[in-house]
């Protein structure tokens, strides 16, 4: 059975940091694309960041750029996001979401979100 | 990026009712388009992938249509189970951007 766990949420100030995980089991991790997805309370989703299966390309989205950085350990199954320059507006539930082998990149499997809470 | 534009934002609806919700690309996404669904407090679904494909173990009752920059999820009869909200999102080009959302709520 495919499971994405995220941890590493929490509360944070303005400028702080945070480093989320995301485990993953019940599948050969490193032949699966991967990205971060977030939904700010009571907000739509927003795409974060995607790290292709070996880790060689990476992007990100313009509102984390510089401050986000992705990464992958396929010996551990994980998938990283480090946080940096955190703002009031990163306040969101951030899941982990597998990109599905189908070439369309749709997401077939989420985590079930870790909160991140940005406030002075 | 390409901006994707979901009509309508909310609805009311019946069980039984068939439902039709609509998603517009800025541009042309050929079929790279999914549907997901969300339920309060928990984390999206896949429905619909590549406008019309079912995702496995999604009932049969949820279909997608359309291509190029219009496209359409449809429930042919709503279930209690189907009220949520539903989400499209094009994987033509990064960043893979969502539409704003379509609350289905019940009459």
């Amino acid at each position: 059975e495919v499971q994405l766990v995220e941890s590493g949420g929490g509360s944070v100030q303005p400028g702080g940091s945070l480093r989320l995980s995301c485990a993953a089991s019940g599948f050969t991790f490193n032949n699966f694309e991967m990205n971060w997805v977030r939904q700010a309370p009571g907000k739509g989703l927003e795409w974060v960041s995607y790290i292709s299966g070996s880790g060689s390309t990476i992007n990100y989205a313009d509102s984390v750029k510089g401050r986000f950085t992705i990464s992958r350990d396929n010996a551990k199954n994980s998938l990283y996001l480090q946080m940096n320059s955190l703002r009031a507006e990163d306040t969101a539930v951030y899941y982990c979401a597998r990109d599905q082998e189908s070439g369309y990149d749709a997401y077939d499997y989420w985590g079930q979100g870790t909160l991140v809470t940005v406030s002075s | 990026d390409i901006q994707m534009t979901q009509s309508p934002s909310s609805l009311s609806a019946s069980v039984g009712d068939r439902l039709t919700i609509t998603c517009r690309a800025s541009q042309s996404i050929s079929t790279f388009l999914n549907w997901y669904q969300q339920k309060p407090g928990k984390a999206p679904k896949l429905l619909i992938y590549a406008a019309s494909s079912l995702q496995s173990g999604v009932p049969s009752r949820f279909s997608g249509s359309g291509s190029g920059a219009d496209f359409t999820l449809t429930i042919s009869s709503l279930h209690p189970e189907d009220f949520a909200s539903y989400y499209c999102q094009q994987s033509y080009r990064t960043p893979r951007t969502f539409g704003q959302g379509t609350m289905v709520e019940i009459k």
